[in-house]
């Protein structure tokens, strides 16, 4: 899976499969996290974000999971649609963001 | 991207000029960011501003300048002291200067001539 600082560079994922995108993070102070979407040629968008006192969080088609026993942070899509395809990156912050590589999505027909 | 603004979308620019990215916005947001994005690698902070009329360097400012004279703008400058200056430049905005999510301009894609 992606980590801030190594990533994982592509998934594939038949369209109405459910899809799974994961960032390790390693600094254990980092109290906010966010998921971001990027499309080739545009800014990233933001999807999501949880606190370091939450678990899971759930929003419209997307869940994030947050593990700090391991310093694991997920992005769970449902129903994956060929408008999912983009790159995925997750930010950590604890005063300002750093942020992870990306995971490239690539929907299947 | 809605209510940031960044021009042009694509700049090239030749040996030895300096370049002025331009970044707007209508949210009413303190904090304004700059990064720059390479492929394979995360974005990383060139400038960042809290206030208007205050701004501090990031991670990889040196090459970089940058000004804040209203809340609306903050314009970043290329100067031919970036020898390597080819890269996605990327703007954000943040509510607030502790706030932490940040919102991005949909990018301007400098290229060198």
């Amino acid at each position: 899976g992606e980590s801030v600082g190594l990533h994982l560079p592509t998934l594939s994922v038949q369209e109405g499969d459910n899809s799974i995108i994961n960032c390790a993070y390693s600094n254990s102070a980092s109290d906010y996290f966010i998921w971001y979407k990027q499309e080739s040629g545009k800014g990233p968008q933001f999807i999501i974000d949880i606190r370091s006192n939450m678990d899971k969080r759930q929003g419209q088609r997307v869940t994030v999971l947050l593990n700090k026993t391991v310093k694991h942070l997920s992005l769970q899509i449902a129903a994956t649609q060929p408008g999912d395809s983009a790159v995925y990156f997750c930010a950590e912050g604890n005063e300002k963001l750093t942020f992870g590589t990306g995971t490239r999505l690539t929907i299947i027909p | 991207d809605g209510g940031i603004t960044q021009s042009p979308k694509y700049l090239f620019r030749k040996e030895g000029q300096n370049v002025t990215l331009s970044c707007e916005q209508n949210l009413n947001h303190d904090a304004m960011y700059w990064y720059r994005q390479d492929p394979g690698q995360g974005l990383r902070l060139i400038y960042y501003s809290q206030i208007v009329n205050d701004f501090q360097k990031g991670d990889i400012a040196e090459g970089y300048s940058v000004s804040r004279e209203k809340k609306e703008s903050f314009p970043l400058t290329v100067t031919s002291a970036q020898k390597n200056p080819t890269a996605f430049y990327l703007c954000a905005t943040g509510e607030s200067p502790a706030a932490e999510t940040q919102y991005f301009g949909p990018g301007t894609r400098l290229l060198v001539l």
